[in-house]
């Protein structure tokens, strides 16, 4: 099946500065989704992006499906940012294969 | 719109015993899925149902059962709870492939 690799696996950042998440998987996909998870668990909804570039506010993904991997970026980062960044993908059988996450800290 | 809601939100179990964790979304999304996440891990498909009367296997189907009576609704069954089943279970439903989630229910098997 697809292996879905996330990197870094822990980023701390102080309050402003940017950062970028990155996420390869080993083979074509049909989705891909990024989701943030919220201290209290809750699985947000970030992007739905199988390819090209999106943004919402201070957050943009790119996902570049002919060389197998999806950007994430993060610019001028605040506390509430921190929590667990997820990637998953699914090549259109409908079995999301999600990485182990990036865990990012923003300091005050 | 309640989106997709799950209960109950804890339970905690003895070995052998049975449940059913609920799941229901009103958005008439088609798919639907169960995950569970283990600490420190990304979330793994326990079983997926892709319409009314439909559903199959994911990555780590074994000791749950389901069942897709209506669009709304995709109950996950534990059958005779283990320790190993300790874990925190997402519901989600999809809509042209997006999956929304629901807020999990945290589930201790002593």
């Amino acid at each position: 099946g697809i292996q879905v690799e996330q990197s870094p696996p822990d980023l701390i950042l102080q309050e402003g500065a940017n950062s970028t998440l990155r996420c390869n998987f080993s083979d074509s996909v049909n989705n891909l989704q990024w989701f943030h998870q919220n201290p209290w668990g809750q699985l947000i909804n970030l992007f739905y992006i199988p390819s090209g570039t999106k943004q919402n506010g201070r957050l943009s993904a790119t996902t570049v499906a002919t060389e197998r991997y999806s950007l994430l970026y993060i610019s001028s980062s605040q506390t509430t940012d921190s929590g667990v960044y997820f990637c998953a993908v699914d090549s259109g059988t409908y079995k999301y294969i999600f990485g182990t996450g990036t865990r990012l800290k923003v300091l005050a | 719109n309640a989106g997709v809601t799950q209960t109950p939100k804890f339970q905690v179990l003895k070995t052998g015993q049975s449940m059913t964790l609920q799941c229901a979304q009103d958005m008439n999304h088609e798919y639907m899925s169960w995950y569970r996440q283990d600490p420190g891990m990304g979330l793994r498909l326990i079983h997926y149902s892709v319409g009314a009367g439909i559903t199959d296997q994911g990555e780590v189907p074994n000791g749950y059962n389901v069942s897709r009576s209506t669009t709304e609704d995709f109950p996950l069954r534990l059958l005779s709870a283990a320790p190993s089943q300790t874990s925190v279970y997402f519901c989600a439903s999809s809509y042209l492939s997006e999956q929304y989630f629901g807020p999990g229910t945290r589930l201790t098997v002593t």
